[in-house]
């Protein structure tokens, strides 16, 4: 079958850095994507990785390894703001989207 | 101010009755998506839609039917709705269906099945 895997629960404080991991497997790959979304509200793109290595964009960088099935989210100088559940969901071969359950990132002052 | 709405908000239903959820976009995207999102478990796809005038079904199709009439607008309907099918409804949207597509998303729809 196919599964995603993501910490339900995290904590950090303030101005930290914290990584989210998420390991998959899918039914073929085609990318793998983070959402954010905050308590009650939708979920927003934050970024999408197809290739190998990282990509980074401001304050928020995501990182894959296709051959480990690996991906992780990395906050840095963390804000309250940043408090939301982080949601990584990979493209399968049938370009449909498989989503974890997401990670509740609690900030901490 | 461009986006995708979706009404209601929040409603609570007897069960066994029917509901129509709606949902709307003003993007011009092509594909059109819903999804219910419950407690502890991701996002699972109900039906989809790449273009007007198709439909798909998704992880979890049972109970629901949808209708893709037009570019804009893609509604989800409970037939007879029962109790398992309360959750958190967000109805989403992409320029088009395909691998790097990224999604914008309806603020969600709350259904109490009672």
């Amino acid at each position: 079958g196919q599964n995603i895997d993501q910490p339900t629960e995290m904590t950090a404080t303030e101005g930290a850095i914290v990584q989210i991991n998420c390991t998959y497997q899918t039914s073929g790959f085609n990318g793998l994507f983070w959402y954010q979304q905050h308590a009650g509200e939708a979920p927003t793109f934050l970024s999408y990785n197809v290739l190998d290595g990282l990509e980074e964009k401001g304050r928020f960088s995501s990182f894959l390894s296709r051959s480990k099935g690996y991906s992780y989210l990395l906050l840095k100088e963390l804000q309250m703001k940043d408090s939301a559940s982080y949601l990584c969901a990979v493209s399968d071969s049938n370009y449909q989207l498989i989503w974890g359950a997401g990670t509740k990132l609690i900030i901490k002052p | 101010i461009a986006g995708i709405t979706q009404a209601p908000t929040s409603q609570i239903l007897a069960a066994g009755r029917r509901m129509t959820l709606r949902c709307t976009q003003d993007m011009r995207h092509n594909a059109m998506y819903w999804y219910r999102q419950d407690l502890g478990l991701g996002l699972r796809l109900i039906h989809y839609s790449n273009t007007a005038g198709t439909t798909g079904k998704g992880e979890v199709p049972d109970g629901y039917s949808v209708s893709r009439a037009n570019t804009d607008d893609f509604p989800l309907t409970l037939a007879s709705a029962v109790p398992s099918q309360t959750s958190v409804y967000f109805c989403a949207s992409s320029e088009r269906a395909g691998e790097d597509e990224k999604l914008f998303f309806g603020s969600g729809t709350q259904l109490s099945v009672l």
